[in-house]
């Protein structure tokens, strides 16, 4: 049973454009939520987070977006630059309980010239 | 800060051999430690969780007695896969969270381990 799911295993994107990777969860106790980076034979690396209290998160060119009614939260990356293809995971840890991530299957994203 | 690393980053092995991963936090203090494990294509999956100096807490359907975890001090876990068999071939990823402040809100990941049994 997936409680964090991506359902888009890739996304191609022309760069400059705005990219959009969308993740849906499905346990409520879940409170934070993060996205990943992470290029192959690496470990992933921290993008962005946000708390179940907020509903929007901005860092430069990420705006992590949240939707608690829907379950469903989304990375938007603008302007996409080459750099940023790599496997993008969402994640999510239910803080008030314990420390544990749970992470979605990841979507490649591929940033075209 | 906050760097994570894990010794050695790829290992071929024959089965039936053990294998030790080592995860250390370089710059910082790490009471608990995860070790995850991905398969291609997969989501990373937590295997256990680690505190130093207590026994590890495994994840449903990981073999305790399989994959052996050490947290013996603030800076270093290990992870020993035994008796190693071709499906134990996998990406093993740990992570680290500190003891306060900033480093203790988030988990800082290692670059990850390749495991190959022949």
């Amino acid at each position: 049973d997936q409680q964090v799911k991506q359902n888009s295993p890739s996304l191609s994107v022309q760069e400059g454009r705005i990219s959009i990777l969308n993740c849906d969860y499905t346990n409520s106790m879940f409170d934070y939520f993060l996205w990943y980076k992470k290029y192959p034979a690496e470990g992933p690396t921290f993008l962005i987070s946000i708390s179940s209290i907020k509903d929007k998160n901005e860092d430069g060119r990420f705006t992590v977006f949240l939707n608690k009614s829907a379950k469903h939260l989304s990375l938007h990356i603008v302007p996409s630059q080459p750099g940023d293809s790599a496997v993008y995971f969402c994640a999510a840890s239910a803080r008030n309980r314990d420390d544990k991530i749970i992470f979605g299957k990841g979507t490649r994203l591929h940033i075209l010239p | 800060g906050a760097v994570v690393s894990q010794h050695p980053s790829w290992v071929i092995c024959k089965s039936g051999t053990s294998v030790k991963i080592e995860c250390r936090s370089l710059d910082f203090q790490a009471t608990t430690m995860f070790w995850y494990r991905q398969f291609p294509k997969q989501s990373l999956m937590l295997m256990a969780t680690s505190n130093e100096g207590s026994k590890a807490t495994y994840e449903q359907g990981v073999e305790k007695d399989k994959f052996l975890i050490n947290h013996a001090s603030l800076t270093l876990s290990t992870l020993t896969v035994t008796s190693a068999h071709p499906e134990d071939s996998s990406f093993y990823i740990c992570s680290a969270k500190g003891v306060s402040g900033v480093l203790a809100n988030e988990q800082f990941f290692g670059p990850g381990t390749r495991l190959t049994v022949l």
